[in-house]
């Protein structure tokens, strides 16, 4: 089976904190994906990545960056978080030619 | 562009009775549609997926949705709904400039008993 972890379920921080969001998946899967979710608007794409230090930009990376180091690890970081980054955030992994995405279960984070 | 939009944001049904959770599509060649299903407190798990063979497409847990190109439509249904099956779905498309999934904006189900 796939799994594919997050390192924080629930997170608080405080605004203009620097936070970083670690997601690993055991399947070596080329493609990661970093999604927010939001009440009422389902999952919106942020950034993905295709290869180690490879990187695109999704719908809404504006506040965002990302981290590739290793093929297992995907890294969402948040220069300095502001409230609307308030929301739960997932992600995913897929291997390169296929179509499902394998997610994890998600951080809820809080900026205070 | 490929898109799908989610008729419902919330439905309600009685355990046993027929579950109908309502999705279009616009897309503008043949499109890969998913369903997910998100359970409380828990990530996305795939229901099924439709990639252009049969049209009626099976998934877990009971669930079922058929593809229609005339209605652009790809509907999920369960026809006895279970307590476990309170959770919120997603219909999905791949597109995009990179052939990402777009996901709709969720239907959340309730089971009454």
């Amino acid at each position: 089976d796939v799994k594919v972890t997050q390192s924080s379920r629930y997170l608080v921080k405080r605004t203009g904190e620097k936070v970083f969001l670690e997601c690993v998946q055991d399947m070596d899967h080329e493609n990661m994906f970093w999604y927010r979710q939001d009440p009422g608007l389902g999952l919106r794409l942020i950034y993905f990545s295709y290869d180690v230090k490879m990187k695109e930009k999704g719908d809404i990376p504006e506040g965002y960056s990302v981290s590739r180091e290793k093929k297992e690890r995907f890294s969402l970081i948040l220069e300095s978080a502001s409230t609307n980054q308030t929301s739960m955030y997932l992600c995913a992994s897929m291997e390169w030619g296929q179509e499902t995405q394998y997610f994890g279960p998600g951080t809820r984070l809080l900026v205070l | 562009a490929q898109s799908v939009t989610q008729l419902d944001s919330h439905v309600s049904v009685s355990e046993g009775t027929p579950v109908l959770l309502r999705c279009n599509y616009s897309s503008s060649y043949s499109p890969s549609l998913f369903w997910y299903v998100q359970h409380p407190n828990k990530g996305l798990q795939l229901l099924l997926k439709y990639t252009s063979a049969a049209t009626l497409v099976k998934g877990i847990n009971g669930f079922e949705a058929e593809f229609k190109k005339s209605e652009t439509s790809f509907h999920l249904t369960k026809p006895s709904a279970h307590m476990s099956d309170a959770a919120e779905y997603f219909c999905v498309v791949r597109g995009g400039s990179q052939g990402n999934l777009i996901f709709g904006k969720g239907t959340k189900l309730s089971v009454k008993p």
